[in-house]
């Protein structure tokens, strides 16, 4: 399985601003994903995260909000802008490999005041 | 729109007795299935995937495949308070496509 890596763990930020997300894995996977979990809820998948190309946004989410880079197949960051108490949430990386199953990061707790 | 359904919950199981999750899927071509247990403040971790249809056993886990019905399971047997917490099933329809995951089911086993 794949081990993966997230950064920071936790944050309490102020409106306005902005927050990126790092997330390294361990070893070469073919797929990466950023989801976000809020309270009580599954997860919703925000993007797909292409290898050196623009990520795949699901309904909902735009790259303006949520600018997502993927320099290689091993690293991945998410930032989330201009933020709001709305955004006040966990936001998880995934990454998987040829097995076809989806490993987890620790997540990144996110508070917005 | 592709949907994965589960129970909410929650599930109230004693010790040493058998937990039975429950899943339903709605795109017919789904290959790969997957459950996930989250424990509160925790990220999902992956218990057990199944791909063809039938039973796959690992340890206390068993997870049963019915494509024809568009139905996955998860039995836990000798279940233990440990084994508190929300079960997350996740389908995948093509290899490289995203996950979808169900709502979660809250798995509460009693002392």
């Amino acid at each position: 399985s794949a081990v993966i890596s997230q950064k920071p763990s936790r944050d309490i930020c102020q409106r306005g601003t902005s927050l990126t997300i790092q997330c390294q894995v361990d070893s070469q996977v073919t797929m990466m994903f950023w989801y976000r979990q809020q309270p009580g809820q599954s997860l919703t998948l925000i993007a797909t995260a292409n290898q050196g190309s623009e990520a795949t946004y699901e309904s909902g989410f735009v790259i303006d909000k949520f600018p997502i880079s993927r320099p290689n197949l091993t690293f991945s960051t998410l930032t989330v802008s201009n933020m709001s108490p709305e955004d006040s949430s966990i936001y998880l990386c995934s990454g998987g490999g040829a097995t076809g199953e989806l490993f987890f990061g620790e997540g990144s707790r996110l508070t917005v005041l | 729109q592709k949907e994965v359904e589960q129970n909410s919950g929650p599930l109230s199981v004693p010790e040493g007795a058998i937990a039975s999750l429950n899943c339903t899927y709605s795109d017919r071509v789904s290959q790969s299935f997957f459950w996930y247990r989250q424990y509160s403040g925790k990220s999902p971790e992956l218990i057990m995937s199944i791909y063809s249809n039938g039973d796959k056993e690992d340890g206390r886990f068993t997870a049963q495949l019915n494509k024809a019905s568009q139905y996955v399971s998860l039995l836990i047997r000798d279940s233990q308070p440990s084994d508190s917490a929300t079960y997350l099933c996740a389908v995948n329809v093509y290899y490289g496509q995203n996950f979808v995951f169900g709502p979660g089911t809250r798995l509460s086993v009693l002392p």
